[in-house]
């Protein structure tokens, strides 16, 4: 079965200061990969995602991600993090017919 | 342009009664989603509509859990004689195409946050 994990519940940064959130996914082939950001009573905003071609993926907002096929691993970075980022993000791998399935997502805070 | 939405955005309801969330999605576009997210978790997959088409319920919880889109647009799901692990928030989302990819982008909706008591 189809998984994803995100392994900091809970991560905490300086303005100004470089973000990695990372994801783990456990899929049966060449999965499509989305990053997600979620504020609060807000619907989830894509950030970016994965199909093929060139691992390092650039987003909205000033995120990219890398996927790094040998690790399973779709890390979210940002090299330098605003208050505004402060939200959860969800990492996600896509299915057959468009169904996602989620990791359970990283809180960010960001200190002044 | 307007988005995906959701009504209502908050409803609280007694154990056993029945509700309604209803979705709008953008105009135009043919793929709906259903997805319920329990507090601390991500998402997790409900139903599929292609057009009027279900395509996908195979994430219903069960039989209680029952999703409509009669006319290809909006959307509603129905939760009958609610329990209390039901409270979550119940998010739509829309695509353009047909899913027929994987990949296909997801605009989503607020969500209607369900609490039962």
């Amino acid at each position: 079965a189809q998984s994803v994990t995100q392994p900091d519940i809970h991560i905490t940064v300086s303005e100004g200061a470089s973000l990695e959130l990372r994801c783990n996914y456990s899929y049966g082939a060449t999965p499509y990969l989305f990053w997600y950001v979620q504020s609060p009573g807000q619907g989830l905003q894509l950030l970016l995602k994965y199909f093929s071609g060139d691992t390092l993926v650039q987003g909205i907002k000033g995120f990219e991600a890398e996927f790094k096929r040998s690790q399973s691993s779709f890390n979210l970075r940002k090299p330098s993090v605003h208050w505004s980022d402060a939200a959860e993000y969800f990492c996600a791998v896509g299915l057959n017919a468009g169904k996602s399935t989620f990791g359970d997502g990283t809180t960010l805070t960001v200190k002044p | 342009g307007a988005g995906v939405s959701q009504s209502p955005r908050y409803k609280v309801a007694k154990r056993g009664q029945d509700v309604a969330l209803r979705c709008d999605p953008i105009s135009g576009h043919v793929s709906l989603f259903w997805y319920q997210q329990a507090l601390g978790q991500g998402p997790e997959f409900l139903t599929y509509f292609q057009n009027e088409a279900q395509l996908d319920k195979s994430g219903l919880p069960s039989d209680r859990f029952f999703a409509e889109r009669p006319e290809g647009s909006v959307s509603t799901l129905k939760i009958q004689r609610t329990q209390q692990e039901d409270s979550a928030v119940y998010l739509c989302a829309s695509s353009l195409k047909a899913s027929g990819g994987a990949g296909e982008t997801q605009y989503f909706g607020p969500g209607t946050r369900l609490l039962v008591l």
